[in-house]
């Protein structure tokens, strides 16, 4: 019963340097969401995949690109980070608008 | 836009006590909204939901009535545990598909 799925757990950067996180999950739910979460800022939307196929822009995109591969997995990339994008990173999945949503453990990344 | 104002923390308390953690919103239409809580170090799991006024959310003890008339959901438990700490985020789901919104969230903190 896994749920959602983040790889990896931790990652520490150098600024420049690219990277990809994963997010998977098994519940065959149509929807997914790329969160950030920073300290008394609660979480805020980077993108989201209302379904397989299509991808839009949340609050926070700037510097992030975003995959639906298929209804399984969503991936979040980084292609130039920056010290700014040091923060925890959730992956969440959705049955449809409305249901709650699902959330991994999360992926905690530094950028020095 | 939809927002999500949550009290600000931490919030300590002694074991047993009473706690509430206030919980406003602005949306229009009629939102359905949550309480998730994160555990350190792990992600959000969802605590209860409403989806129309009125409604009463519960589970595990805590419980959130759905106030429309003053764009309320505030939390409450009647008696804590030491196993009650963790952040606690009120969030909505408005007329924008499945997107949440959440608050900045609420540290507790339960001393035996």
């Amino acid at each position: 019963n896994a749920g959602v799925t983040q790889t990896p757990k931790f990652q520490v950067l150098k600024t420049g340097q690219s990277m990809t996180l994963q997010c998977a999950q098994d519940m065959n739910h149509n929807s997914m969401y790329w969160y950030r979460q920073d300290p008394g800022m609660g979480l805020r939307l980077i993108y989201y995949s209302a379904s397989e196929g299509t991808t839009d822009k949340g609050e926070v995109p700037n510097g992030y690109n975003v995959s639906r591969l298929n209804k399984r997995e969503f991936s979040l990339r980084l292609e130039s980070a920056a010290p700014s994008q040091t923060s925890v990173y959730f992956c969440a999945s959705q049955r449809q608008g409305g249901q709650p949503q699902h959330f991994g453990d999360g992926t905690r990344l530094s950028i020095l | 836009g939809n927002s999500v104002t949550q009290m600000e923390g931490p919030v300590t308390l002694s074991e047993e006590a009473f706690l509430t953690i206030n919980c406003t919103y602005t949306a229009t239409g009629y939102p359905s909204l949550f309480w998730y809580v994160q555990y350190p170090g792990e992600g959000l799991q969802l605590l209860l939901k409403a989806t129309k006024a009125d409604d009463k959310g519960s589970n595990k003890g805590f419980e959130a009535t759905y106030r429309k008339e003053t764009t309320s959901f505030h939390l409450e438990k009647g008696s804590v545990q030491v196993s009650d700490s963790a952040v606690y985020f009120c969030a909505l789901s408005g007329n924008q598909g499945g997107k949440l919104i959440f608050g900045q969230g609420t540290e507790l903190s339960v001393k035996p």
